[in-house]
């Protein structure tokens, strides 16, 4: 039992390129969450989603894109990449219990 | 609308000193509170969660923490800090608008050990 996984660890990207933060679990959850973390700043919320085929936006969503089309995954997508999004991005997981279960997060650089 | 005040962005302790990291929420309903902790380069950790029970949580590694409503706090302590303690504390409280379980993060606290 994996929990909750997210790759890549480390990425560093150009400015106007885009790519897709990976979160995957094996718990079965329905509710998962991007968040991003940036210094002083505590966690934000990007997305949301409360199951297969539903997503919502959350605190800070521009910049970003998500979709849910199975309950494993949870893909991240930037499309075109600013400094602004140089973060530590976090995918969580949470059933019933109101408590989420965070994954080890991805530290993006965008130069 | 939910929001969650760390007071102290850094807390300095000696080791097998008292740790209190001070947390005040607002919110309109009553509330369902988490402590979480994140050690260097790692995801969040639940240390423990207030769900309206009893005021006195506790949590895991020997942290607890006090629920008053009075005071709008959740205050976390541990009577003995250890070195292994150090990290980042995180106070959230949950959205329960909607049922999204939404958590909505103070901005931390850095737990600090001397030896």
């Amino acid at each position: 039992n994996a929990g909750v996984t997210q790759t890549p660890k480390f990425h560093i990207l150009k400015i106007g390129q885009s790519m897709t933060l990976q979160c995957t679990q094996d718990m079965n959850h329905n509710y998962m969450y991007w968040y991003r973390q940036d210094p002083g700043m505590g966690l934000k919320l990007i997305y949301y989603s409360v199951g297969a085929g539903i997503t919502d936006k959350g605190e800070v969503p521009n910049g970003y894109n998500v979709s849910r089309s199975t309950t494993e995954d949870f893909p991240l997508r930037l499309e075109l990449a600013a400094p602004s999004q140089t973060s530590v991005y976090f995918c969580a997981t949470r059933q019933g219990t109101d408590t989420q279960y965070f994954g080890p997060g991805t530290r993006l650089t965008v130069l | 609308a939910q929001s969650v005040t760390q007071l102290g962005s850094h807390v300095s302790v000696s080791e097998g000193a008292l740790v209190l990291l001070r947390c005040n929420y607002s919110s309109s309903v009553p509330p369902y509170l988490f402590w979480y902790v994140q050690y260097p380069n790692q995801g969040l950790q639940l240390l423990l969660k207030y769900t309206s029970a009893a005021t006195l949580v506790k949590g895991i590694n020997g942290f607890e923490a006090e629920f008053k409503k009075s005071e709008t706090s959740i205050h976390l302590t541990k009577p003995s800090a250890h070195m292994s303690d150090a990290a980042e504390y995180f106070c959230a409280v949950s959205d329960r608008s909607g049922n999204t379980g939404k958590l909505i993060f103070g901005q931390g606290t850095t737990l600090q050990v001397k030896p």
